[in-house]
């Protein structure tokens, strides 16, 4: 079993539409959970990142978490072409000693965004 | 932009040979991670730096090994270059804020290895 699961795609929505990007995680101590956006032959960009049980909302993104579930999720309202990207889902464990989360990433999800 | 700069942005070696990729952390940030992401695939940690010592290591060998400096920069090096190791290379910063703790990444180094 991956530690970070994500379907590949590619995720196809229309214009205007929500998207929904999945991803399941199987280390229970996992403390923080993040989606990057990453662009072909780019870097990933954070687009959200969510701690603790529930949904948060930043502009038209929506991350909502459910660590009984070890399920973590991504929506994008009103999705534009320029939406079209791989997004990653990536799960932390910050370390006893200092220094910053460790993070595991899944394999992306494709998204496409059709006129 | 996330003020973490990579160098350079691409590099071709041949199977054998070392590099040296170089990564300058964002400002405030005393911890630097490296990531390692092959095509198609998400970026897998290969370690990270934090005041200057190694503070977790991913599965990866040693001739995968690294340095932080005093002004918290850092580099990746690599020996005995193998075709596998062709990626790109991601150099990710943060301050260390416990489990909120959020890392920026660099534009990466693509290596090509031949």
């Amino acid at each position: 079993q991956k530690e970070v699961e994500q379907n590949s795609g590619p995720l196809s929505v229309p214009e205007g539409a929500i998207a929904s990007l999945n991803c399941t995680y199987s280390d229970r101590v996992s403390q923080s959970f993040f989606w990057y956006r990453q662009y072909s032959g780019k870097s990933p960009e954070l687009i959200m990142s969510i701690y603790s049980n529930g949904d948060k909302e930043d502009g038209r993104f929506t991350a909502q978490l459910n660590k009984a579930s070890q399920y973590v999720s991504l929506l994008i309202r009103d999705s534009q072409p320029s939406d079209s990207a791989t997004y990653l889902c990536a799960v932390g464990k910050a370390g006893v000693t200092g220094g910053g989360n460790k993070l595991t990433f899944g394999t992306g999800t494709q998204l496409k965004v059709e006129l | 932009e996330t003020g973490v700069t990579q160098s350079p942005t691409h590099l071709i070696k041949t199977r054998g040979q070392q590099v040296t990729l170089r990564c300058s952390s964002q400002s405030g940030h005393n911890t630097v991670s490296w990531y390692q992401q092959a095509l198609g695939q998400g970026p897998q940690f290969i370690f990270q730096y934090y005041r200057e010592e190694e503070n977790g290591r991913g599965n990866f060998p040693p001739r995968f090994s690294g340095l932080q400096f005093p002004n918290y920069s850092s580099e990746l090096n690599v020996n005995a270059l193998e075709l596998d190791d062709s990626a790109l290379y991601l150099c990710a910063s943060s301050s260390y804020r416990g489990a909120k703790n959020i890392q920026y990444f660099g534009a990466g180094t693509r290596l090509s290895v031949l």
